[in-house]
């Protein structure tokens, strides 16, 4: 079946660094790929996506670019900030009926 | 415009006690999705609804889960008797049209069975 692995963490960096978070996919067929990320004590929120090969999605500065050859949807940002302190969902959707498989998250904190 | 909405945010309760988890969707919005994940683990799908019908049920765990989405307007996720393992975060989403327009999640009920 369809499966997301994404690196666990808990990753810990100083404002300003560079991010990487790995995301890898196992799916038939040519799925919509996501990033969700769960700030302290809210819900899930749609980060970004893309929705097919070599498409990049991007927002608040994260970027994620759908490399079908590898399988990948890796998750970077430039320079962090504290407030990008937060626990972050790499999901695939194999249709068009939002039934998302996600990976494990991944914790990020980032300190000042 | 109000987001979804779950109730309670918390629940702790006893194996092989009732709990009633409620989930109030973004208004108009007609699918509405539970998903569940397990202290470590991924967040996994349990079901999802259009209006009131079930449109895919597939990722419920067993019988002691029951959803229910009455007039197609809020839902309801039923555990009984719960059980140690289904301890964990229930999320709930929902969006106008399923593929097409994102899916917007509650901020979960975290269920922990002791």
């Amino acid at each position: 079946g369809d499966s997301v692995t994404q690196m666990e963490g808990p990753v810990t960096l100083s404002e300003e660094a560079f991010l990487t978070i790995n995301c890898t996919y196992t799916a038939t067929g040519y799925p919509s790929l996501f990033w969700y990320v769960q700030y302290p004590g809210e819900g899930l929120q749609l980060l970004l996506k893309a929705t097919k090969a070599d498409d990049k999605g991007s927002n608040k500065g994260f970027e994620a670019t759908y490399r079908k050859e590898t399988t990948s949807f890796h998750l970077e940002k430039g320079s962090v900030q504290v407030s990008d302190s937060a626990v972050y969902f790499c999901a695939l959707e194999p249709g068009s009926n939002y039934k998302l498989t996600f990976g494990k998250g991944t914790l990020l904190t980032v300190n000042p | 415009e109000a987001g979804v909405t779950q109730f309670p945010s918390h629940s702790v309760i006893e194996k092989g006690q009732t709990v009633t988890l409620r989930c109030d969707p973004i208004s108009g919005h007609d699918n509405l999705y539970w998903y569940r994940r397990v202290m470590g683990k991924e967040i996994k799908f349990l079901l999802h609804f259009v209006k009131e019908s079930k449109q895919d049920e597939s990722g419920m765990p067993n019988n002691r889960f029951l959803a229910e989405r009455t007039g197609g307007t809020y839902s309801t996720l039923k555990v009984q008797p719960a059980e140690l393992e289904d301890s964990g975060v229930y999320f709930c989403a929902s969006s106008q049209d399923p593929g097409n327009t994102e899916a917007f999640f509650g901020q979960g009920t975290r269920l922990t069975v002791v």
